[in-house]
Parts: C-alpha cells; structure tokens; sequence
C-alpha cells in the first residue's frame, strides 16, 4: 500500500521567497505530524494534528511558520519570507491513534522535502 | 534535558550481531523505550519498543534491564542495508509525540 508521500522532495528558495510542502498521510491515519531536521541532527518536533483540528504547535519556530490540514487528510506546511536557517529536510509523519495494548503506536514517515535556502 | 544517551558511532561486521546500548537512566514507571533508525535520505522507520520485558520481532530483539535505566537493540544478523542512524527515543505509551536525539550512526562493514 502506499506510504507517507511528500511533495517536492527537493526545493530551492531565494531568501525572502515563501514556500508549501505537502504531505499526503496514509489513508484512514489519524494523527499527523511535522518535524524539521536539520544536518547531521536528529529530528525536531513542529507540530501535531488530529484530524483537522492542530492540537500542537509548540515547536513552530516562528510566526512564518504556518500549518494546516482542513480536511482532516493532506497537510500543507508553509514558511514565509524564508531564510537561510530554514534550510532543512522537513519529514511528515502519520499514524492511527493508539487504542489497544497490541498497538505499536509507531509513526509511519515519508522521505521529507529537502528545502534549500540561498 | 536528553532523555537518553547513545554513543555516537559504531562499526559491526557484516553477518554479526550489532548490539546498540542506549542510556535511560532517568524513566518513568509509564515510559516506554521505543527504537527507530534512519537509513539516508529517507525518513524514519519504526524497529521495535518495550515496557520492561524483553522484545522480538522480525526486524530484531530489545533487551531492558531489570532496573529499567538502559537497553539493547539487537540486529541479530547485521546486513549492509541496516547501515543507517538508529534512535533510542523514552515515551509514555500511547503519546505519539516522539522525541529524537542525536542517535548512533552504525556503519556495516563488509
């Protein structure tokens, strides 16, 4: 079946350009998430959703930041006015709620969109 | 705070077993050990996690101490393919908010 599918997986921006990653969850996942990753780190928290409702967006480093998923399925992560520290692989990851002891409660991800700012 | 400590590299030959340590020293009673491993250019993978039992699926074992303060990841059967970086992540069951740190980044070596 299919997985976690990002779009593009490569993107170049001029600083100050504005830029939206799209992520396509599996279909039926619940709980969306989106992690920015930079070089040679592990990955960070951005932020989480519940169907179509963003529930936390703790880790959204600032005001150019900007998520959604109005329909409850497809995410858009968009940053404005992007600068040269945005530069990262930003990955979307999906999964069922947890609702049983047997549940693994793992999060299934995609490739990520490498975001290239010059 | 960093929830777990791992070394930063490690080499395991081909065909062996590659035995990852991780560091948990502070746990909670509710917090469970979860693994997953970034192979490059690809998002992370799901590998196993535990409570407090030992664990083992297809992919490989997990052995926690009785004292819950650290764990091993086993790959029984270390192929090329399972150079990657592997992250040993401490979470409460069911929250599915993970916390990555730096992980160990284990080359494979023919």
């Amino acid at each position: 079946g299919a997985g976690v599918s990002q779009s593009p997986r490569y993107k170049v921006a001029k600083r100050g350009q504005d830029v939206a990653l799209r992520c396509d969850p599996i279909s039926g996942h619940v709980s969306l998430f989106w992690y920015q990753q930079a070089l040679g780190q592990g990955p960070e928290f951005l932020t989480y959703f519940q169907n179509e409702a963003q529930l936390d967006k703790s880790g959204l480093p600032s005001d150019r930041f900007f998520a959604e998923r109005p329909e409850g399925s497809v995410s858009t992560l968009k940053i404005q006015r992007t600068q040269q520290e945005d530069s990262a692989v930003y990955l979307c990851a999906s999964s069922y709620p947890v609702l049983a002891e047997r549940d693994t409660g793992e999060l299934f991800f995609g490739e990520g969109s490498r975001l290239t700012v010059l | 705070d960093a929830k777990t400590t791992q070394p930063p590299s490690m080499d395991c030959a081909e065909g062996r077993a590659a035995n990852l340590p991780c560091n948990h020293s502070t746990i909670s009673g509710n917090e469970y050990v979860y693994w997953y491993r970034q192979i490059h250019s690809q998002g992370p993978q799901y590998i196993i996690h535990g409570l407090k039992n030992n664990e083992t699926n297809e992919m490989a074992s997990l052995i926690i101490t009785e004292d819950r303060k650290s764990s091993t990841l086993i790959l029984p059967h270390a192929t090329l393919r399972d150079t990657a970086v592997y992250y040993c992540i401490v979470n409460n069951f069911g929250n599915e908010k993970l916390t990555f740190g730096t992980g160990t980044r284990l080359t494979i070596i023919p």
